[in-house]
């Protein structure tokens, strides 16, 4: 059972467009929202990551809208570039939860920057 | 990579075979951990260790098994491989007092 449901499953835009990638979970004590980025033969990196006591947070040309009623967070990329392109996942965590913390992963989206 | 190897980066096998994945970080992380990445479904957790000796299930654990003798070392071994275990592995480490988990570069595995 998935819960963490990611979409879309792929993402075309153009340059300087602002893609949106949605995620929503089920686990009320997820705790910890990180987003990964992966590009093609690499391992996921840590590219920003939320706490549920904010709304949201920018890094950058990256920014998480985190809605915690809707139990929904996003990721919006500013003026989108080609070297953007790369799988994006969206992850969630219970902190607190004594086990190590464990990821639940998004299926992932693959965003395509087209120049 | 945050310090993170795995070996083999490729590997061919047969169905029936047994083999060991190894994953060596050089941070003294306490936690290390096994996911697989499939099309679809993201990266699954298979196993998890909180320190040298003391591991635990994941999500897709059936049929893997770990071992962890050093902090350094994590060991994935498929006792006796199946096609259905083809796939991306991808070893993480986090320290203690951290969130953040890194990630390895990968071992593309197939089960033939």
């Amino acid at each position: 059972q998935q819960q963490v449901k990611q979409s879309p499953q792929s993402l075309i835009v153009q340059k300087g467009g602002i893609p949106i990638i949605n995620c929503a979970y089920e686990n009320t004590a997820f705790d910890y929202f990180p987003w990964y980025q992966q590009f093609p033969g690499k391992g996921p990196a840590l590219l920003i990551a939320i706490r549920p006591d904010v709304s949201e947070k920018k890094e950058g040309r990256f920014t998480i809208s985190f809605n915690k009623s809707a139990k929904q967070f996003s990721l919006h990329i500013m003026d989108s570039q080609p070297g953007d392109s790369a799988t994006y996942f969206c992850a969630a965590t219970m902190t607190t939860g004594g086990a190590g913390n464990m990821l639940t992963f998004g299926g992932g989206t693959r965003l395509m920057v087209k120049p | 990579d945050a310090g993170i190897t795995q070996s083999p980066r490729h590997k061919v096998t047969e169905t029936g075979t047994p083999v060991t994945l190894r994953c060596h970080q050089t941070e003294n992380h306490r936690y290390m951990y096994w996911y697989r990445q499939d099309p679809g479904h993201g990266l699954r957790l298979i196993h998890y260790s909180y320190g040298v000796k003391d591991t635990d299930k994941g999500e897709v654990s059936d049929g893997y098994s770990v071992s962890r003798s050093k902090t350094e070392d994590f060991l994935l071994t498929l006792e006796s491989a199946t096609s259905s275990q083809t796939s991306v592995y991808f070893c993480a480490t986090r320290g203690y007092y951290q969130e953040t988990q890194y990630f390895g570069p990968g071992t593309r595995l197939l089960v033939l």
